[in-house]
C-alpha cells in the first residue's frame, strides 16, 4: 500500500484567516515532504522532515509552518496569506530521504 | 547545481501505439536517481518508474520502460500500447543519492487520441 491522504481536499480562505493542511501515511515512512504547485508546472519543494525534524525549508515565508507532530503525520499551517499562495499543495512521503516519493492527492487552496 | 530539461511541451499519440517522451539532465554528481512522474487531470502525482544510476539495466514497469543512456544524460520514457488513461502531464525528475531533494523537469502534457 502506498497510499498518503491528505485533508482537505479542497479550502478556500480569506486573507486574514488560519487554517491548516494535513497528511498523513501509515508506510513506516520517515521522511516527509510539502510542495507548492501552480497548474501547468513542477512542483516547488517548500519542506522537508526527516524523522520528525525539519531538514530542509527551501526560504518559505513564515506564513506557512510546518509541523510533523509524529511519525505519521505531517501538518502544514496557513496564516495571512496572499491571493498568490493559491494553488496546489502536495504532500509526499519516502521510506527514507533519498528513496522514491509518493504523493498525495493534493489540496487545492484558494485564497480570497 | 542539478537541471532536468524536457523540451517538448506536448506530445499526442493514437490509442495502442508506442510513444517516446524525452529528457536530458546535467549533473556532475556520479550518484544518483532518475524518476519518471505522471499527473492526470486529476492532479495526482504517480510515480511511473525508477532508475538508479548505477545500474546499466534500463528499468521497466509494465508497459513503461526507460533507456537511460549514462554517458549522454539522457532519460527517455517509452510507453508502448498507449491507453486512454495515459493521458496527463509527465514529469522527468532527478535526485542526487545523498539529497532529499527532487529536482524537476518542467514537465510535457501527453494526450492520447482514441
Amino acid at each position: 500500500d502506498t497510499e498518503v491522504t491528505q485533508t482537505p481536499k479542497h479550502l478556500v480562505m480569506g486573507m486574514t484567516n488560519k487554517k491548516s493542511l494535513k497528511c498523513e501515511q501509515h508506510m513506516g515512512h520517515r521522511a516527509m515532504y510539502w510542495y507548492k504547485q501552480k497548474a501547468k508546472k513542477p512542483p516547488e519543494l517548500m519542506f522537508v522532515y526527516s524523522y520528525e525534524k525539519l531538514s530542509i525549508n527551501e526560504s518559505v515565508p513564515s506564513r506557512f509552518s510546518p509541523e510533523c507532530p509524529n511519525s505519521s503525520l505531517l501538518n502544514l499551517h496557513l496564516h495571512a496569506l496572499q491571493p498568490e499562495d493559491s494553488a496546489l499543495y502536495l504532500c509526499a512521503s519516502a521510506y527514507r530521504v533519498n528513496w522514491e516519493q509518493y504523493f498525495g492527492p493534493g489540496t487545492r487552496l484558494t485564497v480570497t | 547545481a542539478q537541471t532536468v530539461t524536457q523540451s517538448q511541451p506536448e506530445m499526442s499519440v493514437q490509442e495502442a501505439e508506442t510513444v517516446t517522451l524525452s529528457c536530458t539532465y546535467d549533473t556532475s554528481e556520479s550518484n544518483y536517481y532518475l524518476f519518471w512522474y505522471k499527473q492526470p487531470p486529476s492532479r495526482q502525482m504517480i510515480l511511473v518508474i525508477r532508475q538508479e544510476a548505477y545500474k546499466q539495466q534500463n528499468a521497466t514497469e509494465n508497459r513503461f520502460s526507460v533507456n537511460f543512456q549514462k554517458a549522454a544524460k539522457s532519460f527517455s520514457l517509452k510507453i508502448s500500447d498507449s491507453q486512454l488513461g495515459d493521458t496527463a502531464m509527465y514529469f522527468c525528475a532527478f535526485m542526487k543519492g545523498a539529497n532529499s531533494k527532487l529536482t524537476f523537469g518542467k514537465g510535457i502534457t501527453l494526450s492520447v487520441r482514441p
